[in-house]
């Protein structure tokens, strides 16, 4: 069965700090791949995706991810971190190569130290 | 303004008593989802339909049933709902099930059940 896994429940870090969220998926072939952000009270917000191409993926907000295939894994980085980054982050697999389903991992909780 | 909504955003039920939680999208997407979010579970899909009159079961269907008889409408039904459905449930939709479209998601309706 597909499954992901963000190891990290909660992650604090301090404004102007680099960030990096890990994500680890289960899957037979190299599914789609996406982090959404989920802002207090709020929806998802799609940051980025990965289909195929280009390892490193530009998102919105400053943020990217690395696909790595040997290591199954997609990780979210940003350089720099803003207070307005506190949010909860998922990251997820779907598409047609999951028998259009998608599945997500259980999110990292970030905390932004001013 | 391209959105999803879902109504009502609120609701507070006692055990047995049917209900159905509203969604719609402007956006003339095919693909249409609910999730439920839940403490340390992440978002896990219940159904999904991929066009009219075509819906599939998602991870955790039990409990739920669903409907797509207009593209712009995907209502979510519970039939006798119980206390362990108490969540978070979000609507999304995408303009197909390819992998390189992104899925809007509703604002979420908090729902408990008593």
């Amino acid at each position: 069965a597909q499954s992901v896994t963000q190891p990290d429940i909660h992650i604090t870090v301090s404004e102007g700090a680099s960030l990096e969220l890990r994500c680890n998926y289960s899957y037979g072939a190299t599914p789609y791949l996406f982090w959404y952000v989920q802002s207090p009270g709020q929806g998802l917000q799609l940051l980025l995706k990965y289909f195929s191409g280009d390892t490193l993926v530009q998102g919105i907000k400053g943020f990217e991810a690395e696909f790595k295939r040997s290591q199954s894994s997609f990780n979210l980085r940003k350089p720099s971190v803003h207070w307005s980054d506190a949010a909860e982050y998922f990251c997820a697999v779907g598409g047609t190569n999951t028998g259009n389903q998608f599945y997500f991992g259980t999110g990292t909780s970030l905390t932004v130290i001013p | 303004e391209a959105q999803v909504t879902q109504n009502p955003r609120y609701l507070i039920t006692v055990t047995g008593k049917k209900l159905t939680v509203t969604c719609s999208q402007n956006m003339n997407h095919e693909y249409m989802s609910w999730y439920r979010q839940d403490p340390g579970l992440g978002l896990r899909q219940i159904y999904y339909s991929m066009n009219v009159e075509v819906t599939d079961k998602g991870d955790v269907p039990e409990g739920y049933k669903v409907s797509r008889k207009e593209k712009r409408n995907f209502p979510l039904i519970l039939e006798s709902p119980s206390p362990n459905q108490t969540s978070l449930y979000f609507c999304a939709s995408s303009l197909s099930m390819q992998g390189t479209e992104t899925q809007y998601f509703g604002p979420g309706t908090r729902l408990l059940v008593l």
